[in-house]
């Protein structure tokens, strides 16, 4: 079964603190690997997608990085609209029954103070 | 705004009930998700469909069916409805379904009392 593992469950960074959130997973066959931010109470919104080892993306202060067993969402001198809870997901190969499928974990929840 | 709509936002009912999440996909997407969130599983897919037909199929209860109508928008009814079921409903939708963005609505927040 495909698992994902997010790390920290929170992260409390100052303004300007660089860091990076970590996604853990086990999948069998990966076919993409999804970063998203969401607020409270909203839909998520997409981010990234990296579909294979080695792969990186870059958008304003975020950059995914992608190995064959983990990505990582570094943030650069963040600030606090970038507060939010950050979820990763896997899209496996499989197909079949799960063809669509995306398996999320549980979130890291990132809070800048000024 | 990622262009997929979801209404009601708030649904309020009583145990035993049924009611019915409504989702309208982004102009040109064929496939629609649908996902439950709630604070101890976190986002959990529940069903898929591709323009018209299910795609895929997660671990989602008898109690709840969806169905995708020939304009694309779909329907998520929950029935015999528990306290357990209280959680925020969502839908996503994408192109086509193998590996492009999936994007998500804003939500529909069931309250079960």
């Amino acid at each position: 079964e495909d698992q994902v593992t997010q790390s920290p469950e929170a992260l409390r960074l100052q303004e300007g603190e660089s860091s990076s959130l970590n996604c853990s997973y086990t999948v069998s066959g990966l076919r993409g690997l999804f970063w998203y931010r969401q607020d409270p109470g909203k839909g998520p919104e997409f981010l990234f997608t990296l579909y294979s080892a080695g792969e990186e993306k870059e958008k304003e202060r975020l950059k995914a990085t992608l190995t064959k067993k983990e990505s990582f969402l570094h943030i650069t001198a963040p600030k606090p609209e970038d507060s939010a809870t950050y979820l990763c997901a896997v899209q496996a190969r499989a197909g079949g029954t799960s063809y669509g499928k995306l398996t999320f974990g549980q979130g890291t929840i990132l809070t800048v103070h000024p | 705004d990622s262009g997929v709509t979801q209404t009601p936002k708030h649904l309020i009912t009583a145990t035993g009930q049924r009611v019915t999440l409504r989702c309208s996909p982004r102009s040109g997407d064929l496939s629609v998700y649908w996902y439950q969130q709630s604070l101890d599983q976190g986002l959990q897919f529940l069903i898929q469909y591709y323009n018209g037909e299910e795609r895929a199929k997660g671990n989602i209860l008898e109690r709840f069916s969806a169905q995708q109508f020939p304009d694309l928008h779909s329907e998520l009814n929950l029935s015999s409805l528990e306290l357990g079921d209280s959680a925020l409903y969502f839908c996503a939708s994408s192109v086509v379904g193998i590996t492009d963005t999936q994007y998500f609505g804003p939500g529909t927040r069931l309250t079960v009392l």
